[in-house]
């Protein structure tokens, strides 16, 4: 099983709204990551958590925030968001954060910020 | 990071040959991996290669690996609708704060029938 989860599907929220992405993984991976993908780019890296400690923010405004309660779950809550922020976001894991083991993308949060 | 190159477009007919390439930046990464992602998608782990091979088959997908010009390729045998997607090339870069990929901007691939 390869399979990263991520829900909502879709999230239209307005600026002042307070909201949650939610990923899971059971494939006992230690690595979790955040990216953004805007339309007809490439993903960009925002966060990475290895053994549910955060070890690399990419710059990322504070209006993001990230969370890994356990090794299986990853958290991203929203506040304040800027229609730029506009984009899909992707929940990517990998069995420990290395370059020999390859990253398992989920299908993505399509966030639309009105 | 620094860009990784890919070529933005290709369009080809059902049941051809199709070659993607992709140039990337870092000497020293150790993998190499191609992604697709079909329109709305997630990505898709398709293939990756370890810097020290030059080729990697697995059934109608070819890698290539030129290190010493930084050249990839993938190949697809015997094209399909299907294969319509966005293929990107990413590189497994280490930096100050650990591994990361880089990934290329990615490569429309049009099958037409």
């Amino acid at each position: 099983d390869t399979e990263v989860t991520q829900t909502p599907k879709h999230l239209v929220m307005g600026m002042t709204n307070k909201k949650s992405l939610k990923c899971e993984q059971h494939m006992g991976h230690r690595a979790m990551y955040w990216y953004k993908q805007k339309a007809k780019k490439p993903p960009e890296l925002m966060f990475v958590y290895s053994y549910e400690k955060l070890s690399i923010n990419e710059s990322v405004p504070s209006r993001f925030s990230p969370e890994c309660p356990n090794s299986s779950l990853l958290n991203l809550h929203l506040h304040a968001l800027q229609p730029e922020d506009s984009a899909l976001y992707l929940c990517a894991s990998s069995q420990v954060r290395d370059s020999a083991y390859e990253q398992y993308f989920g299908p993505g949060t399509r966030l639309t910020v009105t | 990071g620094e860009d990784v190159e890919q070529s933005l477009f290709l369009s080809v007919r059902e049941g051809d040959s199709s070659v993607i390439n992709c140039t990337y930046t870092d000497s020293s990464s150790t993998y190499l991996y191609w992604y697709k992602q079909e329109p709305g998608a997630g990505l898709q782990l398709l293939t990756y290669i370890f810097s020290n091979m030059d080729m990697k088959q697995d059934q109608r997908l070819t890698v290539l690996l030129n290190k010493k010009d930084k050249h990839l390729s993938l190949r697809i045998a015997d094209t399909q609708t299907g294969d319509s997607a966005i293929y990107f090339c990413a590189e497994s870069m280490a930096s100050n704060s650990g591994y990361a990929l880089n990934f290329g901007k990615g490569t429309s691939l049009l099958v037409t029938p």
